[in-house]
Parts: C-alpha cells; sequence; structure tokens
C-alpha cells in the first residue's frame, strides 16, 4: 500500500497566519492527490484534487501544490472557520490511503 | 443540492453483521461512483471499496474483501454497506462519499457519518 506521511500531525496558528501542510507519498502517484477538511461533528470537506485543482465552492484561500511526491496544502490567512483538521489522500493506486491528519488549532 | 442522509447509530456484537445506508439526492444517483470509508478512535481515514449505482460493478480493499459488501437501490437512490463477522477493531464512523465521476477516485461530497460501535 502507499504510505501517506502528513506534517505536522497538529499546529497552532493565529487568525490571518499563513499556514502549510505537508504530505508525503511513498511512491510516485503523479498528482492523484486530494485535501479534505474535517470538523469535528461533521461531514468532512472536499477542498483540493489533482494536487492543485479547487473544488467547487472552495475559496481561493486553499491551495495546492506538488513538488515530486511531496504535496503542499496553504491557506494564504487563516480565519477561525478553518481550524479543523486536514487530510490527504492519494488515489493513484489501490487501497486509496490517507495521511494521518494535520489538526489546525488556535494560538 | 447534493446531500446524503446516512441510517442512525448502531451497536453490535463481536461476528454479527451491520448494514449503513445512504440516501442521495439533489443528483443524478447512477451517474456518480459511491465509497464507504471510515474511521476508528485514534486512526486515520480508511476507505473500504466503491459501487459504480450505474451498473452495480464494485470494487473492495483487499483488507476487507470476504467481509464486506457494498449495494444499491436505484429506485431509492440509496447506497448500503454491509461489514459481517465484527469484531472490535470494527468500531468506527462510517461515511459514503460521492465520487466525482462514475469510478474516478476523486471526491467530492461526504455523508454526515454513522457511528457503529461493536461490544460484547
Amino acid at each position: 500500500d502507499i504510505q501517506m506521511t502528513q506534517s505536522p500531525s497538529s499546529l497552532s496558528a493565529s487568525v490571518g497566519d499563513r499556514v502549510t501542510i505537508t504530505c508525503r507519498a511513498s511512491q510516485g502517484i503523479n498528482n492523484d492527490l486530494a485535501w479534505f477538511q474535517h470538523k469535528p461533528g461533521k461531514a468532512p470537506k472536499s477542498l483540493i484534487y489533482a494536487a492543485s485543482s479547487l473544488q467547487s465552492g472552495v475559496p481561493s484561500k486553499f491551495s495546492g501544490s506538488r513538488s515530486g511526491t511531496d504535496f503542499t496544502l496553504t491557506i494564504s490567512s487563516l480565519q477561525p472557520e478553518d481550524f479543523a483538521t486536514y487530510y490527504c489522500q492519494q488515489y493513484n493506486t489501490y487501497p486509496l490511503t490517507f495521511g494521518g491528519g494535520t489538526k489546525v488549532e488556535i494560538k | 443540492q447534493v446531500q446524503f442522509v446516512q441510517s442512525g447509530t448502531e451497536v453490535k456484537k463481536p461476528g454479527a453483521s451491520v448494514k449503513v445506508s445512504c440516501e442521495a439526492s439533489g443528483y443524478t444517483f447512477i451517474s456518480y461512483a459511491m465509497h464507504w470509508v471510515r474511521q476508528a478512535p485514534g486512526q486515520r481515514l480508511e476507505w473500504m471499496g466503491w459501487i459504480n449505482p450505474g451498473n452495480g460493478n464494485t470494487k473492495y480493499s483487499q483488507k476487507f474483501q470476504g467481509r464486506v459488501i457494498i449495494t444499491r437501490d436505484i429506485s431509492a437512490s440509496i447506497a448500503y454497506m454491509e461489514l459481517s463477522s465484527l469484531r472490535s477493531e470494527d468500531t468506527a464512523v462510517y461515511y459514503c462519499v460521492r465520487d466525482k465521476s462514475t469510478v474516478a477516485n476523486v471526491f467530492d461530497f461526504w455523508g454526515q457519518g454513522t457511528v457503529v460501535t461493536v461490544s460484547s
């Protein structure tokens, strides 16, 4: 199975901060990488697919990029509604696999 | 708008089976694959499999092969996930997740989740 290693596992940030989360795949997955946001008790929300394409309705403060097998999710200016756990997921190879999550907390 | 209504909380004994439903609305049910994903307490999300509602084709994670069956009722726009031979490690929140296409493996909309607890 392809292992997805996400870092950091948690971070504290302030409103207005620029936040970067990284996900590394254990082997090449092309651009077959998605990012999700999950708040407790709510349905997860899909943010990005194909490494850098925004899902419909997702604000442009979210962006994604790729360098080899390293992928990055950036939130340009953190807002109160952005405090959540973020997950990456590869869909290049079965079984589809997820990163361990990054919890973004208020500093 | 795309919406899913998942069935309610389940409590099962080890060895039993559970069947979780996911009623879809707001789109053409047969045009998009449906995946099932679970998250056990303290664990990462885990993909279980998908169904193409249009033709009934399925694909399962090898981890669950032989224990999971995903079906659908086209007339009611409902997808089902049945997991058998339950053990304590199957305690988790189970989500249905729509694919952006018939089978692109790109998720777009998620259900709210169904809590399944396996305990003697």
